[in-house]
């Protein structure tokens, strides 16, 4: 069946250093990609996307990498700040499909 | 732009009563998501509208969970009656084809 799957870990990052988050997911007819940003008590808001048809999309300080062999998904942080600590939710989506399904998260956590 | 609009930020009712959340899309925005999110399922797509329409409501838990979209610009999600296991936080989501945008979500909490 469709799923994302990302175990929850508490990821400890020094402030500074690159930061780097992995996401699994199963459904190989999923073709879109997103990861969100969720700070307590906030809802998801959106950092980056990815389309099935691209390997690695830059933003800015996040590079998103879509592995399609391996249905892998990773995003970087670069030079973490203090303002990066939250919960990071990998989604994916179908094609011709509305819903976005979410993975169940890493908490990031910055070191001073 | 004021975003997604959920109300109430926080709900604390009786086993047994009813509860009723609502949600304020983006204006223009034609779909709409209901999410609820706890620690040990993560967030969960609980029904989504498209123009009004409900396209899927494959993951309402069961018949107490009822949602309806009267018109473009109003959305609510209602459990009847509730159960100390419903306490979660419950996100509704608009969409474009440019993206999703989430409300601050309603923290409910069943005693």
């Amino acid at each position: 069946g469709e799923s994302v799957g990302l175990h929850l870990p508490t990821l400890s990052v020094q402030e500074g250093d690159n930061s780097i988050i992995n996401c699994a997911y199963s459904n190989s007819a999923s073709d879109y990609f997103i990861w969100y940003k969720q700070e307590s008590g906030k809802g998801p808001q959106f950092i980056i996307d990815i389309r099935s048809n691209m390997d690695k999309r830059q933003g800015q300080r996040v590079t998103v990498l879509l592995n399609k062999t391996v249905k892998h998904l990773s995003l970087q942080i670069a030079a973490t700040q203090p303002g990066d600590s939250a919960v990071y939710f990998c989604a994916e989506k179908k094609g011709g499909d509305d819903k976005i399904i979410f993975g169940k998260g890493t908490r990031l956590h910055i070191l001073p | 732009d004021a975003g997604v609009i959920q109300s109430p930020r926080h709900e604390v009712t009786e086993m047994g009563q009813e509860v009723t959340l609502r949600c304020k899309p983006i204006s223009g925005h034609n779909s709409l998501f209901w999410y609820r999110q706890t620690m040990m399922r993560g967030l969960e797509l609980l029904i989504y509208f498209n123009n009004n329409v409900p396209i899927d409501d494959s993951g309402m838990p069961e018949d107490r969970f009822s949602a309806k979209m009267p018109n473009a610009s109003f959305s609510t999600l209602k459990i009847q009656p509730s159960e100390p296991r419903d306490s979660a936080v419950y996100f509704c989501a608009s969409s474009s084809p440019y993206g999703y945008t989430f409300g601050s979500g309603t923290r409910l909490t069943v005693v």
